[in-house]
């Protein structure tokens, strides 16, 4: 059975760092994409950006919103996707989720998702 | 960016009736679409993948069509665990993009 479970979320003042993790299991983890969203209740759900498999260099898309300020790394070893978040904004408050995507190329439609974890950006 | 209308914004409706959910794209992402249904607190749930193939164990009820611009979300007959939000993403290019949402209420 696939797992994703997302961990790393808080409060965190603006201009902040905060790295998000993703640890997976039930699947080859470098066999595939990983791609992150995130969701507010204002903006509804957003694409964050995504890396791709190892087969396909593991390497990565951003929004043009995070684009500078999020990093999207992997462990195989451990089979755990990171979201590192610099330079945080309060517009970056949301809900994020990883996702597992179907191929290793394409961030596309994820059938597996995480529970998802709060990040909070304020002072 | 590619931008994704969904229609409507909100949807009162009984159960045992046919809904419809549309998406409009604003250049065509041929059928790269996918549709999700959410609930309170829970990660979406994938239903209906390049636009009209249905998700493995989703019920046969829920049904998608279109291609280019405009897609539809179908529930042939609403069941009282439908009522949730529904979106559309499409990944036809970068960055992918969602729909605003639709959330299915009780009539």
């Amino acid at each position: 059975e696939v797992q994703l479970v997302e961990s790393g979320g808080g409060l965190v003042q603006p201009g902040r760092s905060l790295r998000l993790s993703c640890t997976t299991s039930g699947f080859t983890f470098g066999d595939f994409a990983m791609t992150w969203f995130r969701q507010t209740p204002g903006k509804g759900l957003e694409w964050v950006g995504f890396i791709r498999g190892k087969a396909n260099g593991e390497t990565t898309e951003y929004a043009a919103s995070v684009k500078g300020r999020f990093t999207i790394s992997t462990d195989d070893s451990k089979s755990i996707a990171y979201l590192q978040m610099n330079g945080l904004k309060t517009e970056d408050t949301a809900v994020y989720y990883c996702t597992r995507d179907p191929t290793s190329q394409f961030s596309s439609s994820p059938r597996d998702w995480g529970q998802g974890t709060l990040v909070t950006v304020s002072s | 960016d590619i931008q994704m209308t969904q229609s409507p914004f909100t949807l009162s409706a009984s159960v045992g009736d046919r809904v419809a959910i549309t998406c409009r794209a604003s250049q065509s992402i041929n059928s790269w679409l996918a549709w999700y249904q959410q609930k309170p607190g829970k990660a979406p749930k994938l239903l209906i993948y390049k636009a009209s193939s249905l998700q493995s164990g989703v019920p046969s009820r829920f049904s998608g069509s279109g291609s280019g611009t405009e897609f539809t979300l179908t529930i042939s007959s609403l069941q009282p665990d439908d009522f949730a939000t529904y979106y559309c993403l499409q990944h036809n290019s970068y960055p992918l993009t969602f729909g605003g949402g639709t959330k299915v209420e009780i009539k």
